[in-house]
């Protein structure tokens, strides 16, 4: 079941902070986070493992509710460079890295 | 480290052709994934290996695609017979070990289905 991401697209002026939502209907044991610009591959962000585990990365953090089956990514004081799709990869039982993605929220930020 | 290769970046074919990918993943890594991504239905996990053996193919769509791993330097994703609904970006993937590790993409191959 492909985890449901919101918002589905957002814009930004540069120095705006964003959060983008990652909701599960089933239990997580895992949430990845990718970022993939235009005509690229995806890139990794970060991991989020069951516990309620709270991670950064520079100005991009995120959080895991276990109880609400939900992760949020945190993108704080946007960059130009920010600029993309954001995919959420769930992961429900410890089955060797195996991840279903969201739809992915595009991002735009402007100067 | 070059990262994972995958090649031809770009293949355009007629429907009912065969269509073979090839990937090439990270030295010393020992999952791998094949990967589809269409605008409709989003970034697609296909199959599945470690230590090249196939773990899970639930998303192989159908029989006309098959994957396989002889060793651990070398996948490929085939496609006998193509159809134009196969167009897509095909992604490999690779990842150090089973468990929470990330996964390195490569640059995709855009197939085109005519």
């Amino acid at each position: 079941q492909q985890p449901v991401q919101s918002p589905q697209a957002v814009i930004l002026r540069e120095g705006e902070d964003a959060v983008i939502n990652c909701s599960s209907s089933k239990a997580l044991y895992s949430v990845h986070w990718y970022r993939q610009k235009h005509g690229e591959a995806p890139v990794f962000l970060m991991i989020l493992l069951k516990g309620g585990e709270q991670k950064g990365h520079d100005k991009i953090s995120a959080s895991f509710n276990e109880k609400k089956q939900q992760s949020s990514l945190y993108l704080t004081a946007s960059q130009l460079s920010y600029s993309g799709t954001y995919f959420c990869g769930t992961e429900h039982n410890n089955a060797g890295n195996m991840l279903t993605f969201g739809g992915g929220t595009r991002l735009m930020v402007k100067p | 480290d070059a990262g994972v290769i995958q090649s031809p970046r770009h293949e355009v074919t007629e429907m009912g052709q065969e269509v073979t990918l090839r990937c090439k993943p990270i030295s010393g890594h020992n999952s791998l994934f094949w990967y589809r991504q269409t605008m409709m239905r989003g970034l697609e996990l296909l199959i599945y290996f470690n230590n090249n053996v196939p773990i899970d193919d639930s998303g192989m769509p159908e029989d006309r695609f098959s994957a396989k791993m002889p060793n651990a330097s070398f996948s490929t994703l085939k496609i006998q017979p193509s159809e134009p609904r196969d167009s897509a970006v095909y992604f490999c993937a690779s990842s150090p070990w089973t468990g929470n590790y990330e996964q390195y993409f490569g640059p995709g191959t855009r197939l085109t289905v005519t």
